[in-house]
Formats: C-alpha cells, structure tokens, sequence
C-alpha cells in the first residue's frame, strides 16, 4: 500500500544547531514529493517540492531535502534553526494524475533558547 | 493576490447539529480540495473539484458529509447531522492546473470540534 511515515513525531532543537526531518515513502515508482509546514494560526505553506532531477533540492526559508530512492527516503534538513522555525511539519506525495496528496503523520518541532 | 480563505476559523457544535464550511479559492484556480486531519491523525484527501464539477470524492468518509461548488467559485463543506469523530481541522486547497506536479495552496483550516 502506498504511504508517507514520519517516524519522528516531536523533535526538540535547540536555536542555531542544525535540524533533520525524516521522511519515508511506500510506492512502486518515484512519486512527486513535497514537504509543508504549518506555523500556529497559519495555512499549510510549500517549503519545498522534488519531481525529478537533481536529489538535493533546494526550499524556502534555507531548508532543503534530499531525495534517496534507495532508501525510500525525502529528509529535509537545515543547517542552524530558529526560534522562528518552531512549527509543524508534513512530508507529502502525490502519485495520481490529478496531484492527490497524501500526507505523513506530520513532525511538530520545538526550538528552545 | 489573495490567498485562499475559509471560514469559520472555529466552529463548536453540539452533537446532530449542522455545520456548513466555506472555502473561497484563489482567483482563476479551477481545482480545489478539501482535507481533513482529526487529532493526532494525518492529514486526508477528502475530495477533489474541478470547476464546479466533483472529479474525486473517494476520501469523503459518508452521507453526512456533502460538498458543493456552485458556478465553480467558493466551496462549501457541510456536515449533517454531525457526530464527535467528525471534530478536527478541515482544511480547503486551490491549484490552476490539475496536474500530477500542481502545488497546492492551503488556506489557514477550519477547525471543528462537536461536543
């Protein structure tokens, strides 16, 4: 069956060290991935989306992920957090036609002083 | 360009009552969608418009639930009678094109919780 696991449910960070989401994907080909945050009060927002081409694939904000079809696996990184980066983040694929997205179990981040 | 917009942002009901959901879409966006993500779940499709034509409600969960497009603008999200599992955040989508590689634009959510 096709599915998105986030397996990180709450990560801790503190400010300026670096972070890593995980993500991993079950389907039979490469699917379109996306990754998605959604900050208190806020609609879901785009960080960052790979379809094809080069693996490492750069976002918004100074995040990036890198796509590994060995490992079935799209994480998004970023190099030093900030406060600001304290949100909820949703790794994403779509596999039908019309762009269907189905989603992770999402991975709420805290950043600490 | 404004983004897409739903409202209410909350929405406390009783049991049985009814709960009606709006989305208004970006501008010239023919495809919107509705999610919904109860708590402590994923996020899940609901259904897909194209226009004011509904091109997959696979991920609507029953007859409560009906959703509609007039003259293919705004979307409504009606829930009737409602029940507790019903309560989470419902969230509405808007894309120009329909295609496997769109991006979505998300609106704030509605949140809904029955009592």
């Amino acid at each position: 069956a096709q599915s998105v696991t986030q397996p990180d449910i709450h990560i801790t960070v503190s400010e300026g060290a670096s972070l890593e989401l995980r993500c991993n994907y079950s389907y039979g080909a490469t699917p379109y991935l996306f990754w998605y945050v959604q900050s208190p009060g806020q609609g879901l927002q785009l960080l960052l989306k790979y379809f094809s081409g080069d693996t490492l694939v750069q976002g918004i904000k100074g995040f990036e992920a890198e796509f590994k079809r060995s490992q079935s696996s799209f994480n998004l990184r970023k190099p030093s957090v900030h406060w600001s980066d304290a949100a909820e983040y949703f790794c994403a694929m779509t596999t039908d036609s019309w762009g269907k997205l189905q989603f992770g179990a999402g991975t709420q981040v805290v950043v600490t002083p | 360009e404004a983004g897409v917009t739903q409202f209410p942002s909350h929405s406390v009901i009783e049991k049985g009552q009814t709960v009606t959901l709006r989305c208004d879409p970006i501008s010239g966006h023919d495809n919107l969608y509705w999610y919904r993500r109860v708590m402590g779940k994923e996020i899940k499709f609901l259904l897909h418009f194209v226009k004011e034509s509904k091109q997959d409600e696979s991920g609507m969960p029953n007859n409560r639930f009906l959703a509609e497009r007039t003259g293919g603008t705004y979307s409504t999200l009606k829930v009737q009678p409602a029940e507790l599992e019903d309560s989470g955040v419902y969230f509405c989508a808007s894309s120009q094109d329909g295609s496997r590689a769109n991006v979505l634009t998300f609106g704030a959510g509605s949140r809904l919780t029955v009592l």
